[in-house]
């Protein structure tokens, strides 16, 4: 079975400043590892994923993630936020071979501030 | 395209009654899925299909029944509704039932059972 853990709840954090929003994992087989994003309100959008290869994703809206084998995680990073990346953020995997069944963390909730 | 639509948006139930939440998508997705989102827990999977005619259970699936009789269309129901299933629940879709497909997540329907 797999489990995500995202380490914060809540990341609070000035505008044009960095983030990084931090994601472990947890599976006996090779998952696929997603970052979603969801706005007040709405459903969940993709931001980025990671299959195979390079371990470092580049996704929509500035944002970029680095799958990390040997630590198990998968952290997202942003180099200057903006008011508009408000939002809560959702890391979740799959297993690799089987179904599409998104396991997800808890969600951190990212507060950008003037 | 309208995506993935769910209805109603909204929806308050009295203990022990049943409902129906919508969900279509226009995208010719085969698989198609149902989560709920409770606050702190992330999203959970309540069933899944692979394409019409086939469903199966997911993490969280008492309660629930589902069908698929078309290929758009995946409703939800609630037999008797229960104050524990109050809840924010998602309607997804992705393009086959492989781990690597992103999956599109609808708006979300509101239900609180009083």
């Amino acid at each position: 079975a797999q489990s995500v853990t995202q380490l914060d709840s809540q990341v609070p954090v000035f505008e044009e400043a960095p983030v990084e929003l931090r994601c472990n994992y947890s599976s006996s087989v090779s998952v696929y590892l997603f970052w979603y994003v969801q706005y007040p309100n709405q459903g969940l959008q993709l931001l980025l994923k990671y299959l195979s290869g390079s371990t470092l994703v580049k996704g929509i809206n500035g944002f970029e993630a680095e799958f990390n084998k040997s630590q198990t995680s998968f952290h997202l990073r942003k180099p200057s936020v903006h008011i508009s990346d408000t939002a809560e953020y959702f890391c979740a995997v799959t297993q690799n071979g089987g179904y599409n069944k998104l396991i997800f963390g808890a969600g951190t909730r990212l507060a950008v501030h003037p | 395209n309208a995506g993935v639509t769910q209805t109603p948006k909204f929806q308050v139930l009295k203990t022990g009654q049943s409902m129906t939440l919508q969900c279509a998508q226009d995208m010719n997705h085969e698989y198609m899925s149902w989560y709920r989102q409770d606050p702190g827990m992330g999203l959970r999977l309540i069933h899944y299909s692979v394409g019409a005619g086939i469903t199966d259970q997911g993490e969280v699936p008492n309660g629930y029944n589902v069908s698929r009789s078309t290929t758009e269309d995946f409703p939800l129901r609630l037999l008797s509704a229960a104050p524990s299933q109050t809840s924010v629940y998602f309607c997804a879709s992705s393009y086959s039932g492989a781990g690597d497909q992103p999956q599109h997540f609808g708006d979300g329907t509101r239900l609180s059972i009083l």
